[in-house]
């Protein structure tokens, strides 16, 4: 099991770019979640996903964001434009449906807007 | 609403010291209760969990027990190493969802040598 997969790593871009992080769940998961973590304001949940569909985007932030699960294997996070506000490490998690099953976080994506 | 407190960091400890850091949640509900760990450059990932209250979850010499009548859930650790430097994470179940979880503002572990 190759676990949950974020890509890039990390991104720099300027101000007023589009970015977009891209993540695989592990397989059979249903549930997907993508977080932001900042110094400032800790780990903070942005979207939360389940079976493909949008639960609560509550936490986006602003119109700017914007996340779309077009399938169970793959999900975006996009950003547009891209401020230096939204410089952070953007974590994707998936789990299994089930209540209380654990939750399987990526390497995250470090993002740098200048 | 769904909240959890942990204990500001960090905490800097010497190599096998005993550690406790201190973690409490909103009583709504018996919620499924969580420590996560992260490591530098990574995410996070899951310590040990309790489902019911007076369970107690353990995993790689560390422990926390549910305990329902203080509403907590610390962690402890008779012996830490250099190698458990890292940011722990509290969390509970969300009442909104059965999945989701709230964390807490995470706690950084320093072990010195």
């Amino acid at each position: 099991d190759a676990g949950v997969i974020q890509s890039p790593r990390h991104e720099v871009t300027e101000m007023g770019q589009e970015v977009t992080l891209r993540c695989k769940p592990i397989s059979g998961h249903n549930s997907l979640f993508w977080y932001r973590q900042t110094m400032m304001r800790g780990l903070e949940l942005l979207i939360y996903f389940n079976n493909n569909v949008p639960i609560d985007d509550s936490g986006m932030p602003e119109d700017r964001f914007s996340a779309k699960m077009p399938n169970a294997s793959f999900s975006t996070l996009k950003i547009q434009p891209s401020e230096p506000r939204d410089s952070a490490v953007y974590f994707c998690a998936s789990t299994q449906g089930w209540e209380g099953s654990p939750l399987h976080f990526g390497n995250g994506t470090r993002l740098t807007v200048t | 609403g769904d909240s959890v407190t942990q204990m500001e960091g960090p905490v800097t400890l010497s190599e096998e010291a005993f550690l406790t850091i201190n973690c409490t949640y909103t009583a709504t509900g018996y919620p499924s209760l969580f420590w996560y760990v992260q490591y530098p450059g990574e995410g996070l990932q899951l310590l040990l969990k309790a489902t019911k209250a007076d369970d107690k979850g353990s995993n790689k010499g560390f422990e926390a027990t549910y305990r329902k009548e203080t509403t907590s859930f610390h962690l402890e650790k008779g012996s830490v190493q250099v190698s458990d430097s890292a940011v722990y994470f509290c969390a509970r179940i969300s009442n909104n969802a059965g999945n989701m979880l709230t964390f807490g503002g995470g706690t950084r572990l320093m072990v010195k040598p």
